[in-house]
């Protein structure tokens, strides 16, 4: 079975400071993907990053990266530069054979002025 | 252009009514995705339909839950005789590819209240 585990239901960050989103994951599945989602108070599931399995290298998008750790089976979300419109819930997912997406419960995040 | 459009936004329903919940996908969307999502908690999935062959029902909660999604676009889910623990939002996803790992878009979901 697929599981996804955010363990910090809140998190708080100064502006312009980074901040790391932790996440972990467990699947018997050898080949997957794993998400990171931000859902904003208006509710809509926005796409910020993708790592495959398979990928070398750690995924970055912008000011996101993914510290992508196999053998740990954790995918932490680094945010650089938090700016106030960060804030936000985010979420960890993955998807593997089954082709159903797995979210984690999720982090809210709040960058402080 | 779209996005993901889905409707209603929002939906009152008194306990025992039926409801329906349209999603409209990404044109050219194979893939098409229903999600549950309690207040506070990451979305849980339902169904999974590829065009429109429902391959996956496995997360639908009982049988009073039914997608469809006849011409292989436009899907709809219903939920009949609506109880109060059906409350939350549901959201519905899409994806290009058939089997894939690549990202599926949201739309912006239906808030469902029962009262």
């Amino acid at each position: 079975a697929q599981k996804i585990t955010q363990t910090q239901p809140g998190m708080f960050v100064q502006e312009k400071e980074a901040v790391t989103l932790d996440c972990t994951y467990d699947t018997s599945d050898p080949s997957y993907g794993l998400f990171w989602y931000k859902q904003p108070s208006s509710g809509e599931m926005i796409f910020l990053i993708y790592q495959g399995s398979y990928d070398q290298q750690n995924a970055t998008e912008g000011r996101y990266s993914l510290n992508f750790q196999k053998a740990r089976k954790s995918a932490n979300l680094v945010i650089s530069a938090s700016q106030l419109g960060d804030s936000a819930m985010y979420f960890c997912a993955m998807r593997a054979i089954s082709n159903d997406m797995r979210f984690g419960a999720g982090t809210r995040l709040t960058v402080k002025p | 252009g779209a996005g993901v459009s889905q409707s209603p936004r929002y939906k009152v329903a008194k306990r025992g009514q039926d409801v329906a919940l349209r999603c409209d996908p990404i044109s050219g969307h194979v893939s098409l995705f229903w999600y549950q999502q309690a207040l506070g908690q990451g979305p849980e999935f339902l169904t999974y339909f590829q065009n429109e062959a429902q391959l996956d029902k496995s997360g639908l909660p009982s049988d009073r839950f039914f997608a469809e999604r006849p011409e292989g676009s436009v899907s709809t889910l219903k939920i009949q005789r609506t109880q109060q623990e059906d409350s939350a939002v549901y959201l519905c996803a899409s994806s290009l590819a058939q089997i894939s790992y690549n990202e599926q878009f949201f739309g912006p979901g239906t808030r469902l209240t029962v009262l």
